[in-house]
């Protein structure tokens, strides 16, 4: 298995273009989350999806953020206009749920390399 | 109020001693599981126990152990005989909430584990 797949690996760009982040989850994977990891906020939740829906999107900054999921393999995270505060590293992870235990159904996280941001 | 707080920015520890790294968390959920990540200094994030909210043994994975303490409401990791491997960023996150297997984790703010020889 290839596991969750990341394009680019490290993206420079500068202030005020378009960023388009890619990630390919596991096959058979039902959930895919984007995350951002900062010095300053650490991991953070931008938007997950189920089934390439969006089920919630209440992490995305802002309107120069958006995210999509065509289909089950694909899916993508655009900033535009970039600015310097969204450097960032940019995790993808999906799942599916693992096992029932006696406590209920949980889900491992499975993440990507991460896609390493800087926007001059 | 933070959902996962990790009190240790850095933990020092020698080769095959063994370390434990805190995490605390706060739920109103009665629901919920616990997760430790791994994060080397390549960056890539990797799983390494779970414990959920109403499981009656704490948790082990091979040199792993969650030492949870549901009335105190932490979830320490154990690690048993450090190896030089094991330097990383390690972090805790919770998820809320059974009924929701995809929702997604929050995070603590990470420990750094230096492991020497």
């Amino acid at each position: 298995d290839a596991g969750v797949i990341q394009s680019p690996r490290h993206e420079v760009t500068e202030m005020g273009q378009e960023v388009t982040l890619r990630c390919k989850p596991i096959s058979g994977h039902d959930y895919l989350f984007w995350y951002r990891q900062t010095m300053m906020r650490g991991l953070e939740l931008l938007i997950y999806f189920n089934n390439n829906v969006p089920i919630d999107d209440s992490g995305m900054p802002e309107d120069r953020f958006s995210a999509k999921m065509p289909n089950a393999s694909f899916s993508t995270l655009k900033i535009q206009p970039s600015e310097p505060r969204d450097s960032a590293v940019y995790f993808c992870a999906s799942s599916l749920v693992r096992r029932l235990s006696e406590t209920g159904a949980y889900n491992e996280q499975f993440f990507g390399p991460g896609t390493r941001l800087t926007v001059l | 109020a933070q959902k996962i707080t990790q009190t240790q920015p850095g933990m020092f520890v020698q080769e095959k001693e063994a370390v434990t790294l805190d995490c605390t968390y706060d739920t109103s959920d009665p629901s919920y599981g616990l997760f430790w990540y791994k994060q080397p200094s390549s960056g890539e994030m990797i799983f390494l126990i779970y414990q959920g909210s109403y499981d009656q043994q704490n948790a082990t994975e091979g040199r792993y152990s969650l030492n949870f303490q549901k009335a105190r409401k932490s979830a320490n990791l154990v690690i048993s005989a450090s190896q030089l491997g094991d330097s990383a960023m390690y972090f805790c996150a919770m998820r809320e909430g059974f009924s929701q297997a995809g929702t997604a984790l929050i995070f603590g703010k990470g420990t750094t584990l230096s492991v020497s020889s």
